[in-house]
């Protein structure tokens, strides 16, 4: 158990929603990034937050948009989506310049 | 542009022979070096890091990689392959502001 935890563990919805991944970081640690796995995308990392700002930002849709709160936890707002949206979501975090703990995530199919 | 590749995609091993699984990254200065490894359907555990000294590190369940400078590499190794180490590594690298994976190698262990 690394600590980060996601919900939900499953997702279905169908194209053109909207839907909202959450999640929480280990006790302690500020950043939280969010990645993408896919079969033929591979790992992809979308964005990090640190402290509740954005710090980096990697290969995220417009349609998709990230926040994080003041509690640390933060959330993946995924709209009209698409069938090539259907991937898993991980979130990791990390204290700065660590190691990253990865949650384990969030499967979204898209129908 | 900072990178990490992976240039093995799928390696087959016995149960009880060596392995080594290929990293190499550009990057201009030093960077933060970690091994990971993926489960079916599980997230992303870390095995093993580098930030500095020993260039050679020790991780969890046996797996130890080697950092050379020269060749801008971090291959991780494991002398005795047991079944349970069927699953898929990822290399990744810190450069101080965004985290960067590689493509993954595909870990089958045959009896």
């Amino acid at each position: 158990d690394s600590g980060v935890t996601q919900t939900p563990k499953h997702l279905i919805t169908a194209t053109g929603q909207r839907v909202t991944l959450r999640c929480s970081p280990r006790s302690g640690d500020l950043s939280v990034y969010w990645y993408q796995q896919s079969l033929d995308q591979g790992l992809q990392f979308l964005i990090q937050y640190y402290n509740g700002e954005e710090r980096a930002k990697g290969n995220i849709l417009e349609r998709f948009s990230a926040q994080q709160f003041p509690d640390l936890h933060s959330e993946l707002n995924l709209s009209s989506l698409e069938l090539g949206d259907s991937a898993l979501y991980f979130c990791a975090s990390s204290v700065p310049a660590g190691e990253q703990f990865f949650g384990p995530g969030t499967r979204l199919t898209v129908l | 542009a900072q990178s990490v590749t992976q240039p093995d995609i799928h390696i087959t091993v016995s149960e009880g022979a060596s392995l080594e699984l290929r990293c190499n990254y550009s990057y201009g200065a030093t960077p933060y070096l970690f091994w990971y490894v993926q489960s079916p359907g599980q997230g992303l555990q870390l095995l093993l890091k580098y930030f500095s000294g020993d260039t050679l590190v020790q991780g969890i369940k046996g797996f130890e990689a080697e950092f050379k400078r020269s060749q801008s590499s971090f291959n991780l190794r494991k002398p005795s392959v047991h079944w349970s180490d069927a699953a898929e590594y990822f290399c990744a690298v810190y450069t101080g502001n965004q985290f960067y994976f590689g493509t993954g190698t595909s870990l089958t262990v045959i009896p």
